[in-house]
């Protein structure tokens, strides 16, 4: 089966730019996860989203990240503006309760740059 | 919310010997203890997962333990390869919520 699909997967902007992430889940999964990595620390969950509902954002900083998944399937990460401080790969996961089981499929990853 | 300490941050083996990653987590109701390899640039997969009504479980020359009582689960790789070299990440789900990731050991396996 095909994986988790990401773009772009390098992005070097200045601060106060925005930019975008595309993510194409593993076909069928209903539950899409975007986790920022910053080098040296483990992923930081973002976003969770159920079909085209978003479950969990507690931890997204509303006032200029955003996303969306409005088909239920694939999903976009916006930054807007950036700040240095989001430099840091993004990752796309997905997973299905549909065998009972939990495990996370995560995406390449889009690397940002925030000069 | 759920935290997840991770120990060592760095460890080096001489390839053939053991190598074990100890995690802690503080919510008593996490259930779902997976166990992540990340290759340099590349992206993390699952190695060994654990659910809460087990102890322990092993896959080849990996294992999992789990200890709820002390609220802490390690990983366990016996007779290390080179290419074992990798960070690993545990993290821990509470039953409806979601993964939170240690910060991860950068294993180095020496031939």
């Amino acid at each position: 089966e095909a994986g988790v699909a990401q773009s772009p997967r390098y992005k070097i902007i200045e601060k106060r730019q925005s930019v975008a992430f595309w993510c194409n889940p593993i076909s069928g999964h209903a539950t899409l996860y975007w986790y920022q990595q910053i080098l040296g620390q483990g992923p930081k969950l973002l976003i969770q989203f159920q079909n085209n509902g978003v479950v969990d954002d507690s931890q997204l900083p509303k006032d200029r990240f955003s996303a969306e998944r409005l088909k239920g399937v694939d999903s976009t990460l916006k930054i807007q503006p950036a700040k240095l401080e989001d430099s840091a790969v993004y990752l796309c996961a997905s997973s299905t309760p549909a065998t009972g089981a939990y495990e996370q499929y995560f995406g390449p990853g889009t690397r940002l740059t925030v000069t | 919310g759920e935290n997840v300490e991770q120990h060592p941050s760095t460890l080096s083996v001489q390839e053939g010997d053991s190598a074990v990653i100890k995690c802690t987590y503080s919510d008593s109701a996490s259930n779902y203890f997976p166990w992540y390899k990340q290759e340099l640039g590349k992206r993390p997969q699952l190695i060994i997962d654990i659910r809460s009504n087990v102890g322990e479980k092993k896959d080849q020359r990996i294992a999992v333990t789990l200890n709820k009582t002390a609220k802490h689960f390690s990983l366990h790789i016996t007779e290390t390869q080179p290419e074992d070299s990798a960070v690993y990440f545990c993290a821990a789900r509470p039953p409806y919520s979601t993964l939170t990731f240690g910060k991860g050991t950068m294993l180095l396996v020496s031939p």
